[in-house]
């Protein structure tokens, strides 16, 4: 089983469409959770980080936590085509060490289309 | 210049070629990264260096050698490559290794002939 597990899609939404990207983990004992957004050719930028179980809200960009299910996904709503990219979701693994160790998954592309 | 900068942006070398990447990160963090980038792949982490001090080789192999000489700098050492390694290296930095969120490079993207 991979530490961390997306749908590599690609995930295609209408424009003004919710789009619900989904991630599952494998370490119980992780407790810090990434969504990041890669655009083609370019370097991963934050969108939003959550640390508790439940939902965080950030514009239109919400991250939705459930460690007893290992599950972790982000809503978009609204989507806009400028949302099109792949949507990579990271975790800390703790994997026996003091620090963790950052592992993404392989990326969910979006594509928004008009 | 803010955030984390990498030069060169772009880069081709040959399989016998000595090269080095840089990165310079201006948040005052402590922790900074290096990434490999695959097609089709996930992001794999590479090294690690915490105030200074390497805390991670994911086994990577000695052909890359990273070097931390403060916690501004990290530095990619790349020699006898081979064209597998072609790929988009990232650098990022955190506050401190562990929880903290990672911000990343522009990255270098790197063609081995």
């Amino acid at each position: 089983q991979k530490e961390v597990e997306q749908n590599s899609g690609p995930l295609s939404v209408p424009e003004g469409a919710i789009a619900s990207l989904n991630c599952t983990y494998s370490d119980r004992g992780s407790q810090s959770f990434f969504w990041y957004r890669q655009y083609s050719g370019k370097s991963p930028e934050l969108i939003m980080f959550i640390y508790s179980n439940g939902d965080k809200e950030d514009g239109r960009f919400t991250a939705q936590l459930n460690k007893a299910s290992q599950y972790v996904s982000l809503l978009i709503r609204d989507s806009q085509p400028s949302d099109s990219a792949t949507y990579l979701c990271a975790v800390n693994i703790a994997g026996g060490t003091s620090y963790g160790k950052l592992t993404f998954g392989q990326g969910t592309i979006l594509t928004v289309h008009p | 210049e803010t955030g984390v900068t990498q030069t060169p942006r772009h880069l081709v070398m040959g399989m016998t070629n000595k090269k080095s990447l840089k990165c310079e990160q201006h948040l005052g963090h402590n922790a900074m990264y290096w990434y490999k980038q695959s097609a089709k792949k996930p992001l794999e982490l590479m090294f690690v260096y915490n105030f200074k001090e390497q805390t991670e080789n994911n086994s990577v192999p000695s052909r890359f050698s990273p070097e931390c000489p403060n916690s501004s700098h990290l530095f990619l050492h790349l020699h006898t490559l081979q064209p597998e390694d072609s790929a988009l290296y990232l650098c990022a930095s955190s506050q401190r290794q562990g929880q903290e969120t990672q911000y990343f490079g522009p990255g270098t993207r790197l063609l081995v002939l």
